[in-house]
């Protein structure tokens, strides 16, 4: 158990649609990492907070949003959905601001019909 | 353009056989990291390495960060059913202010 919680694990939804994932990362951490996971891409990082902050950016789509709250648990917010942001989604988190993670949640695997 | 490349990308060997995959990258790294990855679960860290020519071992599985810092190696000794799984590096480069994971090798043993 990596003592990252995501929710929900899976979820379905259709094309136009919104969706917010959540995370609560590992007791103790700062940092928290959203990563997309597709067969044709790998894992893409998307963005990173360090104790509420933005720490660093990468191919996140102007559709898609973040943040993290003040008890360090954070959200990803998918907007004006496409067929082709099916995928996994992770979270992850570290104890420092680092471009690492160390722990990562399970995962919510994201279906649009 | 991948940052990253691993070999090979698929490896299926038998139990009690040893194996080395590959992570090859141009760009010099501050710091690589090995994880594995099981179906259904998120990746799970190994092992960190910061210098170049660096050798950590974790019980079978032993890594080695080149000298110039620019790729490394997992070699797995003797290979059970329970090492399977999809093993995934990731490399931070300082001076692109970026870090990138590699596609992975996913690896079989079959027992």
């Amino acid at each position: 158990d990596s003592g990252v919680t995501q929710t929900p694990k899976h979820l379905i939804t259709a094309t136009g649609q919104r969706v917010t994932l959540r995370c609560s990362p590992r007791s103790g951490d700062l940092s928290v990492y959203w990563y997309q996971q597709s067969l044709d891409q790998g894992l893409q990082f998307l963005i990173q907070y360090y104790n509420g902050e933005e720490r660093a950016k990468g191919n996140i789509l102007e559709r898609f949003s973040a943040q993290q709250f003040p008890d360090l648990h954070s959200e990803l917010n998918l907007s004006s959905l496409e067929l082709g942001d099916s995928a996994l989604y992770f979270c992850a988190s570290s104890s420092t601001g680092g471009r690492q993670p160390q722990h990562f949640g399970d995962g919510t695997r994201l279906s649009i019909l | 353009t991948q940052l990253l490349e691993q070999s090979p990308q698929f490896l299926s060997i038998q139990e009690g056989e040893n194996l080395t995959v590959y992570c090859n990258s141009s760009s010099v790294f501050s710091s690589l990291q090995w994880y594995r990855q099981e179906p259904g679960e998120g990746p799970v860290l190994l092992v960190t390495v910061v210098t170049g020519g660096e050798v950590k071992k974790l019980k079978r599985l032993t890594f080695q960060f080149g000298d110039a810092r620019k790729d490394s190696s997992l070699h797995i000794t003797a290979a059970q059913p329970g090492d399977t799984g999809l093993y995934l590096c990731a490399g931070d480069d300082t001076n692109a202010g970026k870090s990138t994971f590699g596609d992975g090798t996913t690896l079989t043993v079959k027992p």
